[in-house]
C-alpha cells in the first residue's frame, strides 16, 4: 500500500545532529499521527494534527518538533536525540472522527529506522 | 488511564484455527481494532468493533464484549503468511477520541 509514505527508511544520527522524518499521504484524509514503536513496548502516541492543527502531544520531549504544513504532510524534526530514542517512528493518517465516525481506521506507513549513535 | 492486555506469543500450525485475546480497561470506549504487522512492515487494518458480537471477514473474525473489556481476533485456515504480530487498539472518549491505544502485540508463528 503506498496510501501513506515515509521517507527516510533508515537514519543513523550522532546525539548533536539535526534531521528530519517525512510523512506523506495520498488518501484524502484530514487527521495525521506520529508514532514511536520500540522493542517490546506498545506503540506509543507521540502527537496528533487534525486539519493542521495539533489536538494532541502525548508529553514528548522537546527534542522532538513536529510540523504539519497541509492535511497531506507531517514531518518530525530531530534535535539532540539521546540513545533511548532509538526506535521504529511510525506517521498514520485518518478521516477525522468527527466527520468519518469513530469507526474510521488508521492507516500506517512503513517507518523510519531510527539510529542514535 | 487505558491498559491493554494480550499474550506476547502463540505458535499455531498451518490450517489450524488461532484465537488471540485482548482484555482492556479504559477511562471510555469508543471502538476496538484489530491491526496485523509483519517485520519490518506497517501496520495494516484488519477489523473494529464497537457493539458487541462478532465480526466476520474472510478468514478473520474478531468478537468483542464491553462489559467484559474482551476482545478476540480468530484467524481460520491459518496460512504460512499469517505469521505477524497482532494489535489490539482501544479507541477513547471525548477528548481523546483520536487516540488509540495499542496493546503491546501477540506474536504468532505459524509452523507446518
Amino acid at each position: 500500500e503506498t496510501g501513506v509514505t515515509q521517507t527516510p527508511r533508515h537514519l543513523v544520527m550522532g546525539m548533536t545532529n539535526k534531521k528530519s522524518l517525512k510523512c506523506e499521504q495520498h488518501l484524502g484524509h484530514n487527521a495525521m499521527y506520529w508514532y514511536k514503536q520500540s522493542a517490546k513496548k506498545p506503540l506509543e502516541l507521540m502527537f496528533v494534527y487534525n486539519f493542521k492543527e495539533q489536538t494532541e502531544n502525548n508529553s514528548v520531549p522537546s527534542r522532538f518538533s513536529p510540523e504539519c504544513p497541509n492535511s497531506s504532510h507531517l514531518f518530525l524534526h530531530l534535535h539532540t536525540l539521546q540513545p533511548e530514542d532509538s526506535a521504529l517512528y511510525l506517521c498514520a493518517s485518518s478521516q477525522d472522527t468527527v466527520t468519518g465516525g469513530t469507526g474510521q481506521p488508521q492507516h500506517f506507513g512503513d517507518g523510519t529506522r531510527l539510529s542514535i549513535l | 488511564g487505558q491498559n491493554i492486555d494480550q499474550p506476547t506469543e502463540m505458535t499455531a500450525t498451518e490450517g489450524a484455527i488461532v484465537q488471540i485475546n485482548c482484555t482492556y480497561q479504559t477511562s471510555g470506549f469508543n471502538g476496538l481494532f484489530w491491526y496485523q504487522q509483519h517485520a519490518g512492515e506497517a501496520p495494516t487494518f484488519l477489523s473494529y468493533n464497537v457493539l458487541d458480537g462478532l465480526e466476520e471477514k474472510g478468514r478473520f473474525s474478531s468478537f468483542l464484549s464491553r462489559s467484559k473489556g474482551y476482545s478476540y481476533l480468530l484467524l481460520k485456515e491459518l496460512q504460512m503468511k499469517d505469521s505477524a504480530s497482532y494489535l489490539c487498539a482501544v479507541r477513547a472518549t471525548g477528548a481523546g477520541s483520536y487516540q488509540l491505544t495499542f496493546g503491546k502485540g501477540t506474536k504468532l508463528s505459524v509452523i507446518p
